[in-house]
């Protein structure tokens, strides 16, 4: 079954411990990318990666890192996370070509993180 | 800066009744523009798309979707809402000059009343 898969979908952690939310997808996508959902704000961009080892800041990076080593994984790394951190966390993957359906994402299910 | 405003944040309609939700986006290039729906507890699911072409366009569940370029609106259309339509509402903007950032609006909350 063709899906973005994200770990852990609930996370409880305290301010400074750094972690990582895993993301992969199984449907060969070039682009991923990484949002964020706060109440009253919609999805924001964190990091987008048009392939391997090519990754850019989206519109709120401060405080997250990526790396994009495989195609399939894009992992979100928080190194010192803080309490404005807590949100609801989506990685996307999108096709590069119109015959994969250029510029559709496919979202995983989230990650729903809460920084002490 | 670029943007993407949708002025309804909260609709409530009773079944069978129209909808049109706004979307105006602010940017000078090529736009890409999209509607998600997120169901209650589900991720973001994507309602339609428009690349180029015809302004009218026609997604999933009976939805559609018009592009006019002068007002910068892609605004979403349904002639008669279901109960299953409760969901909250996404525009987005995929913006390809020199970028590759989707850019999405605060989305709108649709309760549809039986």
């Amino acid at each position: 079954e063709a899906q973005v898969t994200q770990n852990p979908r609930y996370l409880i952690t305290v301010t400074g411990k750094k972690l990582t939310v895993t993301c992969s997808q199984n449907m060969n996508h070039e682009y991923m990318s990484w949002y964020r959902q706060d109440p009253g704000l919609g999805l924001r961009q964190i990091y987008y990666s048009m392939n391997v080892e090519v990754t850019d800041k989206g519109d709120v990076p401060e405080g997250y890192k990526v790396s994009r080593k495989e195609k399939r994984n894009f992992p979100l790394i928080l190194e010192s996370p803080s309490p404005n951190q807590t949100s609801l966390y989506f990685c996307a993957s999108s096709p590069s070509n119109d015959a994969g359906g250029r510029g559709k994402l496919f979202f995983g299910s989230g990650t729903q993180l809460s920084v002490l | 800066a670029q943007s993407v405003s949708q002025h309804n944040h909260h609709v409530i309609l009773s079944e069978a009744a129209s909808l049109e939700l706004g979307c105006n986006y602010s940017y000078g290039g090529t736009v890409n523009l999209f509607w998600y729906v997120q169901y209650p507890g589900q991720h973001l699911q994507l309602l339609l798309k428009y690349f180029s072409g015809d302004p009218l366009v026609k997604g999933i569940k009976g939805f559609e979707a018009e592009f006019i370029k002068s007002k910068f609106s892609f605004n979403l259309r349904k002639p008669s809402v279901q109960w299953s339509d409760t969901a909250e509402y996404f525009c987005a903007v995929l913006t390809t000059s020199g970028t590759y950032k989707y850019i999405f609006g605060t989305g709108t909350r649709l309760k549809v009343l039986a």
